[in-house]
């Protein structure tokens, strides 16, 4: 199956960026996403690119994606503390181009410093 | 709308009995699936369905059961809980087709004594 690679932590003072960073390792995943999960909640998507764009901005998120290297970053801008939770790169199986048949990564525990 | 709704929140079984983890979506979605998410190691596939009727295994299917008799229910059997099944179970569902987004419900944290 897929591997899907996160770090599992992430610190950063509110208001600095924050980079959270995965690796995968099937190139043909047409749809890669990140989802954000709260203390104690389900899983909300929070953005997706498409694998023929090199980068995609919406508000203060900035998702880089690199197919050569099969890395894919998500940039939070002027992080807040309301962002601290766990953040999740997946990649649609083998394949497959719909959001079934997820591979997660690890998750990256963000935390934000007041 | 509901989304994705699991039933229970919480759950502790003894090893060897069995139960099932409900869910249910009102949003008419073909595709739901169940995870597993584990410290350290983000979630897992267990089983997923493409439509009603029709099931198939995904990563770590070992112990577990499904079955998909509507669009709108999903429920995971667990036959004899074993402590390494011991973990937060998310369902979710979607239409599959394309970027589309996979809901999920707010997860069933089983711990298996």
């Amino acid at each position: 199956g897929e591997d899907v690679e996160q770090s599992l932590f992430l610190s950063v003072r509110e208001g600095d960026s924050s980079v959270i960073n995965c690796t995968y390792t099937d190139s043909s995943s047409t749809y890669l996403y990140w989802y954000k999960q709260e203390p104690g909640a389900g899983l909300q998507l929070l953005t997706y690119i498409f694998s023929n764009m090199d980068m995609k901005q919406d508000q203060r998120l900035t998702v880089l994606l690199n197919k050569k290297d099969k890395h894919l970053s998500l940039r939070i801008a002027d992080t807040q503390t309301g962002d601290s939770a766990i953040y999740f790169c997946a990649v649609p199986a083998l394949y497959q181009t719909g959001a079934n048949n997820l591979f997660f990564g690890t998750g990256t525990r963000l935390t934000v410093i007041p | 709308n509901a989304g994705v709704t699991q039933t229970p929140k919480f759950q502790v079984l003894k090893t060897g009995q069995s139960m099932t983890l409900q869910c249910a979506q009102d949003m008419n979605h073909e595709y739901m699936s169940w995870y597993r998410q584990d410290p350290g190691m983000g979630l897992r596939l267990i089983h997923y369905s493409v439509g009603a009727g029709i099931t198939d295994q995904g990563e770590v299917p070992n112990g577990y059961n499904v079955s998909r008799s509507t669009t709108e229910d999903f429920p995971l059997r667990l036959l004899s809980a074993a402590p390494s099944q011991t973990s937060v179970y998310f369902c979710a569902s979607s239409t599959g087709q394309g970027e589309t987004e996979a809901f999920f419900g707010q997860g069933t944290r089983l711990t298996v004594v």
